[in-house]
């Protein structure tokens, strides 16, 4: 049993580029989020997903888009990367009230 | 909207001494979870708080829910030098369309030998 799997862990982008930071979890959750963590400060939530199909946004959306194809899959979105998009982020899925945290993914956008 | 605050945000103590960590949040909730981080890593679950007045504690970590005061407290008796993280209290938000977890700035905890 995996979990939460993030895939890369480490990737340093440059200014203007795009990327997409792949979740996946095997627990069969129907509820997804994707929080950023900047440094010395607590997680943040970007988007959030209910099921297959429905996303919404959470505190910090913009720069963001995200999809949600099927269960396992919640893959983040970076259009057009920003210095200010430099954070680690963080995948979760819930279901009835546990959180399970993938192990991130440290951005680098110089 | 939920928003949740800790305090301290440093803390540095002396093995053997006791300290508690507070969890403040704006809106009712009855959902409190406590977790550590290590630098680095991702987060750990420590504590999952479901009712006003829950309680539990595990090893040298005690926390508690006050539903009524929207405070929860994170006690540390008699710290060790592995105690050494930083501590992040969360808070469901029933607002919207789902449940969403919301979380506090942190409390880096630091022990000192």
């Amino acid at each position: 049993n995996a979990g939460v799997t993030q895939t890369p862990k480490f990737r340093i982008l440059k200014i203007g580029q795009s990327m997409t930071l792949q979740c996946t979890q095997d627990m069969n959750h129907n509820y997804m989020y994707w929080y950023r963590q900047d440094p010395g400060m607590g997680l943040k939530l970007i988007y959030y997903s209910v099921g297959a199909g429905i996303t919404d946004k959470g505190e910090v959306p913009n720069g963001y888009n995200v999809s949600r194809s099927t269960t396992e899959d919640f893959p983040l979105r970076l259009e057009l990367a920003a210095p200010s998009q430099t954070s680690v982020y963080f995948c979760a899925s819930s279901w009835d009230g546990g959180y399970t945290f993938g192990s991130g993914t440290r951005l680098t956008v110089v | 909207e939920l928003k949740v605050e800790q305090n301290p945000l440093f803390l540095s103590m002396q093995e053997g001494k006791n300290y508690t960590i507070y969890c403040n949040y704006s809106t009712t909730s009855d959902r409190l979870y406590w977790y550590r981080q290590d630098p680095g890593k991702s987060l750990e679950s420590l504590f999952v708080l479901l009712s006003n007045g829950a309680v539990k504690q595990e090893g040298r970590l005690m926390a508690s829910l006050d539903t009524k005061a929207r405070l929860s407290t994170l006690h540390i008796t008699a710290a060790v030098h592995d105690l050494s993280a930083t501590y992040f209290c969360a808070v469901v938000d029933y607002g919207g369309a789902t449940n969403k977890l919301i979380f506090g700035t942190g409390t880096l905890l630091a022990v000192q030998p």
